[in-house]
């Protein structure tokens, strides 16, 4: 079965410590990418990766970090330098027509 | 700065009836978009795209219509059904943007029986 995952479902991180979200697809896609939702907001592009080992920040990049080591992966970092990190964390990779497959979510409060 | 604006955070309609999602967008580069459907507490999932070189596609009961010259595109969903009842996002891309996504605020339909 072909998909994209993200784990875990449910993160509770307290204040100052960095915590990685997990991102896994085996659809063979060359380009991958992080957005966060916030309540009443769209999603917004934090980075992204159109090919392994090579990443570009996106609109909201301060306070996160990636790396694409393997085609499959692409995880990311929460750090203690992002302000506001509670948020519904998306993870999508995309195929040639253009089309964004997302995974489930992972939902980050910090406490 | 937000390019790609849906102006009403929810729409109500009847089962049966005529659905229609509205977005503007300001950046004259956005040549390709897309139309998202996400449930609570899950990945959006792809419903259907158009091309900048056309003002309408079709797939199904669900049509978007492009108005470039307005930087206007719109969503039809015919007929509605209660399990449409979801939060449609509008995104937007260009060519050299390495498909980066611009999304918009989404819109919260609801479908009554």
């Amino acid at each position: 079965d072909g998909g994209i995952t993200q784990s875990p479902k449910y993160l509770f991180r307290k204040e100052g410590q960095n915590v990685t979200l997990s991102c896994e697809q085996n659809l063979n896609h060359d380009a991958m990418y992080w957005y966060r939702q916030d309540p009443g907001q769209g999603l917004r592009l934090i980075y992204y990766s159109q090919i392994v080992n090579d990443f570009q920040k996106g609109d909201i990049a301060e306070g996160y970090s990636v790396s694409r080591e393997k085609k499959e992966s692409f995880p990311l970092t929460v750090t203690s330098a992002q302000k506001n990190p509670t948020a519904f964390y998306l993870c999508a990779c995309r195929d040639n027509n253009n089309e964004q497959f997302f995974g489930p979510g992972t939902r980050l409060t910090v406490l | 700065d937000q390019q790609v604006k849906q102006n009403s955070p929810s729409l109500s309609v009847q089962e049966g009836r005529i659905s229609i999602l509205n977005c503007d967008y300001t950046n004259s580069m956005f040549d390709y978009f897309l139309w998202y459907k996400k449930y609570p507490a899950e990945g959006p999932t792809f419903l259907i795209s158009i091309s900048s070189i056309k003002d309408k596609n079709e797939d199904g009961r669900f049509t978007v219509f492009l108005n470039k010259s307005a930087k206007h595109l719109s969503l039809h969903i015919v007929p509605s059904q209660p399990g449409d009842s979801a939060v449609y996002f509008c995104a937007a891309t260009w060519g050299t943007s390495g498909s980066r996504l611009t999304f918009g605020e989404g819109t919260q339909l609801t479908v009554n029986p």
